[in-house]
């Protein structure tokens, strides 16, 4: 079975500044897929961010990037220079073997100006 | 390129009833995934469509049900509501096909139900 585990429920930041996500993951596969979704008011889902479990370099997509930890089982999300518009539930996800895709709970990012 | 279509955007029922959603996915994409978030329970996945097949299904009752048109297009019905079957139901669209392990899902805004 698959698990995502996001422990910080909400997380504030300053504009401009560098925030952390954390993300662990528990799989009992050898090849999986982590992801990172933000999700605006409006309720859609966005993707932000993909990682392959044999990538050996960290995922990045322009302020994103992604800290995988393979051995901590770890696949935190960096958002440098955090911008107003940031402010949304941040998603982690991963999909293994069962092609099922599993989601944390979210964690709430509120970006102070 | 469009994005993913939900509708209807939102709907109030009522206990018993049924209600059907659709989901029209981005041009191209023919695996269509349908997600219930809630409060209570978050992001859980309900079952996914591709060419017309469901291929994975999630831990939900027989009541829900899906299928996939033969231009991609998807429904998901909900039979015999129930009250705690109010929630966001969202779908996604993705070109993923097995044998690769990437394959992003791309989100519709989804469609908010309230059960009374």
């Amino acid at each position: 079975a698959q698990k995502i585990t996001q422990t910080q429920p909400g997380m504030f930041v300053q504009e401009k500044e560098a925030v952390t996500l954390d993300c662990t993951y528990d799989t009992s596969d050898q090849s999986y897929g982590l992801f990172w979704y933000k999700q605006p008011s409006s309720g859609e889902m966005i993707f932000l961010i993909y990682q392959g479990s044999y990538d050996e370099q960290n995922a990045t997509e322009g302020r994103y990037s992604l800290n995988f930890q393979k051995a901590r089982k770890s696949a935190n999300l960096v958002i440098s220079a955090s911008q107003l518009g940031d402010s949304a539930m941040y998603f982690c996800a991963m999909r293994g073997g069962s092609y099922i895709p599993t989601f944390g709970r979210g964690t709430s990012l509120i970006v102070h100006p | 390129k469009a994005g993913v279509t939900q509708t209807p955007r939102y709907l109030i029922k009522t206990r018993g009833q049924q209600v059907t959603l659709s989901c029209s996915p981005i041009s191209g994409h023919r695996s269509v995934s349908w997600y219930q978030q809630t409060p209570g329970q978050g992001l859980q996945f309900l079952f996914e469509y591709f060419s017309e097949t469901q291929r994975n299904k999630g831990n939900f009752p027989g009541r829900f049900s899906g299928r996939q048109f033969s231009n991609s297009r998807s429904e998901m019905n909900v039979s015999t509501l129930e009250l705690g079957d109010s929630a966001l139901y969202l779908c996604a669209s993705s070109s993923y096909d097995r044998g690769r392990d990437t394959g992003e899902l791309f989100f519709g805004e989804g469609s908010r139900l309230t059960v009374l």
